[in-house]
């Protein structure tokens, strides 16, 4: 069945480091991919998405490029802040469902 | 917009009671809601899919009489645990999308921990 592989956490980086959460997936057709954020105390939040090999989803300085030929859905931020600390969640869709990942904690320090 | 509200946020109650947790969608009609269930340190794992006025679908494993939803009006969904035991302690999510296919954009609530003692 359909999976995804997170990088296992917590993620620990000082402010204005280069984040980087490795998400790899299995899936048979072509899902759309998925990184939610969930902050303390919140529900999750969709965070951006992708809807076909090589489209790239930003928002909030956070980017991930779907890579068919890696099965491969990485996020990447440039400079992280303290605010970024939270709970990162890689997903695919499966019809109408989504398939989570593991889930990988950031926690940034000032 | 697109906000999904649960209550209660927390709840403990005995073994062999029900608990009730709402769904809720405050600013849209959600035709359909998910529910998940959330181990510590673990993924989100689908229990069912709920589509106003027909019957959930649950996923493989999750079991139906246990597990009982109710997704009566388009901006509300109710997951019932019956007859709870210690090990349905877990936190549980929902989610709705907007629109009629199910395939929009998934929008969570913040979760109910439930604690069985």
């Amino acid at each position: 069945g359909n999976s995804v592989t997170q990088m296992e956490g917590p993620v620990t980086l000082s402010e204005e480091a280069f984040l980087t959460i490795n998400c790899t997936y299995t899936a048979t057709g072509y899902p759309s991919l998925f990184w939610y954020v969930q902050y303390p105390g919140e529900g999750l939040q969709l965070l951006l998405k992708a809807t076909k090999a090589d489209d790239k989803g930003s928002n909030k300085g956070f980017e991930a490029t779907y890579r068919k030929e890696t099965t491969s859905f990485h996020l990447e931020k440039g400079s992280v802040q303290v605010s970024d600390s939270a709970v990162y969640f890689c997903a695919l869709s499966d019809g109408n469902k989504l398939v989570f990942g593991a889930g990988t904690i950031l926690r940034v320090k000032s | 917009g697109a906000v999904v509200s649960q209550h209660p946020s927390w709840v403990i109650c005995k073994s062999g009671t029900s608990v009730k947790i709402e769904c809720r969608s405050l600013d849209f009609q959600a035709t359909t809601m998910f529910w998940y269930r959330q181990f510590p340190k673990q993924s989100l794992m689908l229990m069912a899919t709920s589509n106003e006025g027909s019957k959930a679908t649950y996923e493989q494993g999750v079991e139906k009489d246990k597990f009982l939803i109710n997704h009566a009006s388009l901006t509300l969904s109710t997951l019932t645990v019956t007859s709870a035991h210690p090990e349905d302690s877990s936190f549980y999510i929902c989610s709705a999308t907007v629109g009629t296919s199910g395939m929009g954009t998934q929008y969570f609530g913040p979760g109910t921990r439930l604690t069985v003692l």
